[in-house]
């Protein structure tokens, strides 16, 4: 079954530069959600986009800025890096406009994107 | 969402049940209880949740205490590759975040 596609998987950046993560959903899953990983610790919730709307904001920096497009894929965009983005950033998505006993809050993960900030 | 407590760490015999205890006090009717799993630096994984009732699937068992106020992941026979952190999270299904505590590092030894 087709799960969440991010790219790039490894990405390596100066300070001061900017990045940009993509994250493709599972088909007809409407909702995306990002999360920032750093090295020994636990996930960090940033942001999430519900068909395209931005939905829910934790503790994102005013230098980062997500967007979901038409096709429901998004991307997250860094500015001004600095050593403390270098994380795991992991997208998950779900199919929140799904009701009934479908439905089961469950969020599917990728597999990251790794940051390096040198 | 309600605040869980998990022990930091714990360790368990390959083919042996592994039983992971959650604290969730605070938690409102409303709220689920969720497991995930995180294997060493891959995207966490769903494991199952629950309301109120007890649940089963094909990876874990879930027994929620009747005040939900607690709970514990049941892993029936632990292998090699269950080691990984546990993840206990209490969450409304209507497309709430997910906010990581400090999970359970379960380590299965041969």
């Amino acid at each position: 079954a087709a799960g969440v596609i991010q790219s790039p998987r490894h990405l390596i950046k100066e300070k001061r530069e900017t990045a940009t993560l993509k994250c493709y959903p599972i088909p007809r899953h409407d909702t995306v959600y990002w999360y920032q990983q750093g090295p020994g610790q636990d996930p960090q919730f940033l942001i999430s986009f519900y068909e395209k709307m931005q939905s829910d904001k934790g503790s994102i920096p005013d230098r980062f800025s997500a967007q979901q497009f038409s096709d429901y894929h998004s991307e997250l965009n860094m500015s001004s890096l600095e050593l403390g983005d270098s994380a795991l950033y992991f997208c998950a998505s779900s199919p929140e406009g799904l009701t009934g006993a479908e439905y089961t809050g469950e969020l599917f993960f990728g597999e990251g994107s790794r940051l390096t900030v040198l | 969402d309600a605040k869980t407590t998990q022990p930091t760490s714990m360790d368990c015999a390959e083919g042996r049940a592994a039983n992971l205890p959650c604290n969730h006090s605070t938690i409102s009717g409303n709220e689920y209880v969720y497991w995930y799993r995180q294997i060493h630096s891959q995207g966490p994984q769903y494991i199952i949740h629950g309301l109120k009732n007890n649940e089963t699937n094909e990876m874990a068992s879930l027994i929620i205490t009747e005040d939900r106020k607690s709970s514990t992941l049941i892993l029936p026979h632990a292998t090699l590759r269950d080691t990984a952190v546990y993840y206990c999270i209490v969450r409304e299904t209507s497309g709430s975040r997910l906010t990581f505590g400090e999970g359970t590092q379960l380590t299965v030894n041969p």
